[in-house]
């Protein structure tokens, strides 16, 4: 049974600095997604990540993955406030594509 | 296109209701997905289907039944209702890719349920 975990859950940071997000998977998948949740909306696809050594980016974001580790990261380059959001991870496996999400992780960035 | 459409966007209900949540989208997808959403757990796959007619169990089935007797459709039922189903439910939908590539999941508003 493919298991997510995602940390931190909760992360507050001050506008300017950097941090990561970290998402570990216990089993093989197929592809591995980041998702940005806006409190009371719907879920926002930010990067999919399908091989060894991929990596994305997006503005102040970028996604890279370690299939050997089971990991990816969410990396965040001199945090503004609008980044204050849920992120999920989430793996992807089987025929009918199922994810498996992460806990989410709660950024609050402040000035 | 409207994509993913869910109806109703909120309900309460009281314990031993019944009601039947409507997924619908206009992009002609193969898999649709019901997910909850509950504080601190992520999304949880409830059902799914790979298409008409099919449906199968997901991570937390139990409570739960679904149909889809439409591919644009994909109906989640609560024969009766526990408080324990209070949360978010989210539907989703993907697409079959030659070759298969990725197969992104899009997703519906949300309807916010409390059972009472």
């Amino acid at each position: 049974e493919l298991k997510v975990e995602q940390n931190p859950l909760f992360l507050s940071m001050q506008e300017g600095k950097n941090y990561t997000i970290y998402c570990n998977y216990s089993t093989t998948s197929d592809r591995l997604y980041w998702y940005r949740q806006d409190p009371g909306k719907s879920l926002e696809s930010l990067f999919v990540l399908l091989s060894n050594g991929a990596v994305k980016q997006e503005g102040r974001l970028m996604a890279s993955l370690d299939t050997k580790a089971r990991l990816s990261t969410l990396h965040i380059t001199a945090a503004v406030h609008d980044l204050s959001a849920t992120y999920f991870c989430a793996a992807m496996t089987g025929t009918a594509s199922k994810l498996t999400f992460g806990t989410g992780t709660r950024l609050q960035v402040t000035l | 296109n409207a994509g993913v459409t869910q109806t109703p966007k909120f309900r309460v209900l009281k314990t031993g209701q019944s009601m039947t949540l409507l997924c619908a989208q206009d992009m002609n997808h193969e898999y649709m997905y019901w997910y909850r959403q509950d504080p601190g757990m992520g999304l949880r796959l409830i059902h799914y289907s790979v298409g008409e007619g099919t449906t199968a169990k997901g991570e937390v089935p139990d409570g739960y039944n679904v149909s889809r007797l439409k591919k644009q459709n994909f109906l989640l039922g609560l024969e009766s209702a526990a408080p324990s189903q209070t949360s978010v439910y989210f539907c989703a939908s993907s697409y079959l890719t030659p070759g298969r590539l990725y197969n992104e999941q899009f997703f519906g508003p949300g309807t916010r349920l409390t059972v009472l």
